[in-house]
């Protein structure tokens, strides 16, 4: 089993659709939790972190679900500008040293 | 701005040969790692290092070798290259809370190896 799993989509919405992607971990113990957003043909950059209390940026709710071992990601009123892939990050090691990368969920907005 | 820049975007090398990929961050961060992303496998860390001259293997070592002489400064070397060592290389540096602190990413490096 992965560390960590993700639905690779891809999801084709249009315009102004809420979509949400679901990520799952294998370490219960792990404690901290970000979303990447990595275009096409570009680097990955950080997103949002994922707090326990679960975290709100404008369109983009990101929320974590302990018992289960899950974290989301909800975009709401998608824009064609959101199109991209989806990173999900688990901070895992004894140390909390270890990010695990997900493989990440392809988004398509379409007009 | 954090910039972290990769010494080529594409890359073409035949198999035998040795390469080098260069990375340079201009944050000061202590912390730089190196990744390879395959489709459907996602970012694979390959080496990280905390400090000049200090090295730690990740989750792919095999085949690679890397060299932290100066705190900006981290290279991937492939002794000798092989066709499964084509892919995308990202290179990434952050700063010394790595549990809570962004990584920063370079361009990336498409290499072939033919």
């Amino acid at each position: 089993r992965k560390e960590v799993e993700q639905d690779p989509g891809p999801f084709n919405v249009p315009e102004g659709a809420t979509v949400a992607f679901n990520c799952t971990y294998s370490n219960s113990a792990s404690q901290s939790f970000f979303w990447y957003r990595q275009d096409c043909r570009k680097e990955p950059k950080l997103l949002m972190s994922v707090y326990s209390s679960g975290n709100e940026d404008g369109r983009f709710t990101a929320q974590l679900n302990r018992a289960s071992q899950y974290i989301s990601l909800l975009i709401r009123d998608s824009k064609l500008s959101d199109s991209a892939t989806y990173l999900c990050v688990v901070i895992m090691g004894e140390y909390g040293n270890k990010l695990v990368f997900g493989a990440g969920t392809i988004l398509r907005v379409k007009s | 701005d954090v910039k972290v820049t990769q010494s080529s975007r594409y890359l073409v090398k035949r198999t035998g040969e040795k390469v080098f990929l260069e990375c340079v961050q201009d944050m000061d961060h202590e912390n730089m790692f190196w990744y390879r992303q395959d489709p459907g496998l996602g970012l694979r860390l390959i080496y990280f290092s905390y400090d000049v001259k200090m090295k730690e293997k990740g989750d792919i070592p095999e085949g690679y070798s890397v060299s932290r002489e100066k705190k900006e400064r981290f290279s991937l070397i492939l002794e000798s290259a092989s066709t499964n060592q084509t892919s995308m290389y990202l290179c990434a540096s952050s700063t010394r809370r790595l549990s809570t602190e962004t990584q920063y990413f370079g361009p990336g490096t498409r290499l072939l190896v033919l």
